[in-house]
Formats: C-alpha cells, structure tokens, sequence
C-alpha cells in the first residue's frame, strides 16, 4: 500500500545508471545525518549514515556527501538496480540533554526503468 | 527485519473513538520513538521515551499520549480520533538516550479513520 505522500520529487532513471538523491536540511547544529530507503509498505531502512566531522562516507554502492558550508546531503547509488526503487528520506538528527531529535527531509521518489 | 516490533499491523476505526498502538523495542534498545507519517506530512516525530520517561516531545497532539513500559514496550495511545489521525504510524528504538546512533524503524501500524 501506499506508504508516503503523493506529491514527492521523483528521480527516474535507467537501470545501471547512477542515481542522486540531494537533500537540503535546516539546522546547523545538526551532527549526525541519516539516509532512510522506505519501500511501499514498510518502514524506513537505514541506508548510509554520516557525521559532522565528515564530508564523505562510502558504503556498498552508496555515498554520501555532507556540505555543511551549503546545509547539502546527497546520496549517490551506484549501478542503480530495479530494487532500488524506493522512497528515499534524508534525516538530520542532532542530540541534547532532551534526548535524540531526529527531522526527515520531504523525501524523493526513486523510479528505476528496466 | 529491524527487530522492531508494532501491533497492530492494521486498525481501522471510527471518529471520536480511542486506540492503543504498541511497539517492543530491539533487544537492548533503551529508547524508543514514535513518528506519525500522513500523505501530506511526511515523517513527523511525535515523542521519544528513554527507560521508562519522556525525553523528548515533537509534534504531538494532546489527544495524543505514550508510556514506556518496565519492559521497555511502548505504548502510544490516540483519542477523540479524527479523520485527520489516519496515518502511518512508527516506532523506532535506538541504545541510547544522548548519543546520535541509528534508529531502527518497526513495520508500522496503519490507522484508517472512517
């Protein structure tokens, strides 16, 4: 079932090709950031994660850039497979006495042509 | 599977009536946090608990409340239901309380309003 706004940026592309998912978040106090994969009906699946002291972080496929001079996230998949369509959420979480507060970006619709 | 837990799966429901949704954290996990995803909103953090106390407040309505549990469960209770509450709701956990770490996302609970 339909598990996220309809009104989502959509990235389409061809299986293969590289995808860039950009993200823009708000707080500048912000140390940690998140990239969440959520297929239709199911929860958000951690993806890659970065912290502040970092402006790059490769995983399997998968980097993430942090511009924190601009507030920018980007998420780049490699190789870009069938499987990788998905909603794709940026998160920027950052700590306080008060606990762990974590904002979501809007997200971005990953379509993946065969 | 994260090993977040949520029941239930689905809870459809009629206005002005009152639900309970519960979450069982990953084992080990000390907080836990509810979001609310709608169509139009996105992923809204509503309230986060720490080994049994409320440690961070989001975007939660008072006809909303939650409580963690000595076992660490969670429970998030919604009353005067509205037809605006239909949403996906989540619960996530994590280790701690004030370091950034990863949050793990449950399946989900779907709440339909009528």
């Amino acid at each position: 079932g339909e598990s996220v706004g309809l009104h989502l940026p959509t990235l389409s592309v061809q299986e293969g090709d590289n995808s860039i998912i950009n993200c823009a978040y708000s707080n500048s106090a912000s140390d940690y950031f998140i990239w969440y994969k959520q297929e239709s009906g199911k929860g958000p699946q951690f993806i890659i994660d970065i912290r502040s002291n970092m402006d790059k972080r490769q995983g399997q496929r998968v980097t993430v850039l942090l511009n924190k001079t601009v507030k920018h996230l980007s998420l780049q998949i490699a190789a870009t497979q069938p499987g990788d369509s998905a909603v794709y959420f940026c998160a920027e979480e950052y700590s306080n006495n008060a606990g762990n507060m974590l904002t979501f970006g809007g997200g971005t619709r990953l379509m993946v042509k065969p | 599977d994260s090993g977040v837990t949520q029941t239930p799966k689905h809870l459809i429901t009629a206005t002005g009536q009152r639900v309970t949704l519960r979450c069982s954290p990953r084992s080990g996990d000390l907080s836990v946090y509810w979001y609310q995803q709608s169509l139009d909103q996105g992923l809204q953090f509503l309230i986060q608990y720490y080994n049994g106390e409320e440690r961070a407040k989001g975007n939660i309505l008072e006809r909303f409340s939650a409580q963690q549990f000595p076992d660490l469960h969670s429970e998030l209770n919604l009353s005067s239901l509205e037809l605006g509450d239909s949403a996906l709701y989540f619960c996530a956990s994590s280790v701690d309380r004030t370091s950034v770490d990863e949050q793990f996302f449950g399946p989900g609970t779907r709440l339909t309003v009528l």
